[in-house]
């Protein structure tokens, strides 16, 4: 079962904040955030594991709730950089993971 | 450093015609390797994961296979292509050997079947 993301889009202006959520219906081992621009491969952001820890690259973080089975992505004062589809990816075990369908972001001047 | 080489970058095959994409990593011994699927509009889809030599896990029923023949390459293959098939499809790795370890992603290739 792939993780939900949602929203599915959003639009953002320089500057603004968003926050996008990952849920499972399975207990989460681990969360992976990836970010991919149009036409490239999937980068690394980052990843959750168990215990609810907030990590963040540059000005972009993310929390691990365990007992709701979600991780959210935030991303704070966005820049243009930023636009991309983000994924989560949860972790079945020793790196097999259930990709979600992805989160368009689209951060205009 | 570590790198991950792919190609080709582009493939337009007929249907019923075989593939063959390949997949090394340089700088790392051991890795975990990943083929990974992903179409148009969509998420990525794990087709094959691989801990060693000759070592192959298979996600999905499909009509592709996968081999290790060597520590640092992966390659992903199929006997007669199906439409499908098309996708944009990823090679990966991982450290190997220790949980939670970031994926790192080829170039892909774009995979038409005509």
């Amino acid at each position: 079962q792939q993780p939900v993301q949602s929203p599915q889009a959003v639009i953002l202006r320089e500057g603004e904040d968003a926050v996008i959520n990952c849920s499972s219906s399975k207990a989460l081992y681990s969360v992976h955030w990836y970010r991919q621009k149009h036409g490239e491969a999937p980068v690394f952001l980052m990843i959750l594991l168990k215990g609810g820890e907030q990590k963040g690259h540059e000005k972009i973080s993310a929390s691990f709730n365990e007992k709701k089975q979600q991780s959210s992505l935030y991303l704070t004062a966005s820049q243009l950089s930023y636009s991309g589809t983000y994924f989560c990816g949860t972790d079945r075990s020793w790196g097999k993971l259930q990709f979600g369908a992805g989160t368009q972001v689209v951060v205009t001047p | 450093s570590q790198t991950i080489h792919q190609w080709p970058a582009t493939l337009v095959q007929p249907v019923g015609s075989p593939l063959s994409l390949e997949c090394t990593v340089e700088g790392t011994s051991n890795p975990n390797l990943y083929w990974y699927r992903q179409a148009a509009g969509r998420g990525l889809q794990l087709l094959f994961y691989s801990v060693g030599i000759g070592q192959i896990s298979s996600e999905v029923p499909q009509n592709l296979s996968a081999s290790r023949p060597q520590d640092r390459q992966f390659i992903l293959s199929s006997k007669k292509l199906l439409l499908s098939d098309s996708g944009f499809y990823l090679c990966a790795w991982s450290v190997g050997d220790r949980d939670n370890q970031p994926q790192h992603f080829g170039d892909g290739t774009r995979l038409s079947i005509l």
